[in-house]
């Protein structure tokens, strides 16, 4: 599988908007990115993923970039829950299996 | 909204016992999974499965065993557990490959 690369940590204040990267620059032309967090005891929880456009949903925006090398996750306004370790993951169309790498751990400040 | 359920989410067993973890998902999906995950080493996979009675090895199997008897339930079965099996253990399904999984809450086995 393709590898990802993203920064142990990072800080937030509140309410102010949180761009996290990651770079695949190994990435195959079939492979997704999927983004997820995992809050403090739970299990991981599934963010977004995208393929080449970038996309939205209620919990986050993905952007992609036109080489596919890099993304970056946007929460446009975080908030104390938003403060978790967040996983970049590559998975090919057809594969059943996530490898997930150790993550950014996101603090949130008030 | 998936709902994804395991059997305790707090488990202490001895060395040697035989340990029963058990996943049960109410949404229909083709595909459960079990993963471990430890400080440091991240979450691994150990089973799959994308079928009623088909099971696939992941990274890490040696020790366990999985069951599939039925759609909506998955077991990881520890045939004699060890202290390097004290994990927190992870259930996960998936509507169809390629598709995003949905996690349960964990369950945080002690091996003693």
């Amino acid at each position: 599988d393709a590898k990802t690369t993203q920064p142990n940590s990072m800080e937030s204040n509140e309410e102010e908007p949180v761009h996290l990267p990651c770079n695949h620059s190994t990435i195959s032309g079939t492979d997704y990115i999927h983004w997820y967090r995992q809050l403090p005891s739970q299990g991981p929880e599934y963010v977004i993923h995208g393929l080449t456009s970038n996309v939205n949903n209620r919990m986050a925006s993905l952007a992609i970039a036109e080489d596919r090398k890099s993304s970056t996750l946007i929460l446009h306004r975080a908030t104390l829950r938003d403060a978790a370790v967040y996983y970049c993951i590559l998975s090919g169309a057809g594969s059943y299996q996530l490898t997930f790498g150790k993550g950014t751990k996101l603090s949130v400040i008030p | 909204d998936v709902k994804v359920t395991q059997s305790s989410r707090y488990l202490v067993k001895r060395t040697g016992e035989k340990v029963f973890l058990e996943c049960v998902q109410d949404m229909d999906h083709e595909n459960m999974f079990w993963y471990r995950q430890d400080p440091g080493l991240g979450l691994r996979l150990i089973y799959f499965s994308y079928d009623v009675k088909m099971k696939e090895k992941g990274d890490i199997p040696e020790g366990y065993s999985v069951s599939r008897e039925k759609k909506e339930r998955f077991s990881l079965i520890l045939e004699s557990a060890s202290t390097n099996q004290t994990s927190m253990y992870l259930c996960a399904t998936q509507p169809g490959q390629g598709y995003e999984q949905y996690f349960g809450p964990g369950t945080r086995l002690t091996v003693t």
